[in-house]
């Protein structure tokens, strides 16, 4: 079984550019797909980025997805801040010898 | 429109059983895999359980194997989740996920579920 870490905050101001990271920590980040998902105050989850970099239609293209191999992490950055991007932020992948499911432990995003 | 309907949260004793249920429609229900996710209060995601579209597979998150069954029936378009032995750890929101390839791409609202005496 592997983890993914996230950093548990972040804040940046609006028009700016954040970027979060999801580090796994053991096997190949590039083994297995990396999603993001966004998840509002009081609401449910929905898709930002999947299969590491895709945009479900609906996502504006200030939402990108990328990996890195050299730092086995994973990393979703948002370019033109706005404050309706204030919610918790999820990656999530698999583990491929049992299926589980794994979920990075979440960020929030303050966007000030 | 896809959606997803949770249903049968409660309040329920440690040691007590409860069966969520979630309620599918908008799309062909019985070719998608399914999982069930859950959220306690004020903490982060955790995957419960997956079932193929045929239930031909089924997986369990290791906290929860042996104690719930998850289920469905694709004429009723319905998910299901038996919880048997529920702990105080178990109090969380539970939410039915409809999995496109990777992706968790619909959500339900959720239902609550509360183990306490």
């Amino acid at each position: 079984n592997f983890m993914l870490t996230q950093p548990h905050s972040v804040s940046e101001s609006p028009g700016k550019t954040v970027t979060i990271s999801c580090t796994r920590s053991s096997g190949s980040i590039a083994s297995n797909y990396v999603q993001w998902y966004q998840q509002r105050p009081g609401s449910s989850p929905t898709t930002v980025i999947y299969e590491d970099n895709q945009r479900p239609s609906g996502v504006p293209d200030r939402f990108s997805g990328s990996i890195d191999s050299s730092s086995n992490s994973a990393s979703l950055t948002i370019s033109g801040l706005k404050t309706e991007d204030e919610a918790d932020y999820y990656c999530q992948s698999y583990d491929s010898s049992n299926h589980e499911v794994v979920f990075g432990g979440g960020t929030k995003l303050t966007v000030l | 429109e896809v959606q997803l309907v949770e249903s049968g949260g409660g309040l329920v004793q440690p040691g007590g059983s409860l069966r969520l249920s979630c309620a599918a429609s908008g799309f062909t229900f019985s070719s998608y895999s399914m999982n069930w996710v859950r959220q306690a209060p004020g903490k982060g995601l955790e995957w419960v359980s997956y079932i193929s579209s045929s239930s031909s597979t089924i997986y369990y998150a290791d906290s929860v194997k042996g104690r719930f069954t998850i289920s469905r029936d694709n004429a009723k378009n319905s998910l299901y989740l038996q919880m048997n032995s529920l702990r105080a750890e178990d109090t969380a929101v539970y939410y039915c996920a409809r999995e496109d390839g990777v992706d968790f791409d619909y959500w339900g609202q959720g239902t609550l579920v509360t183990v306490s005496s």
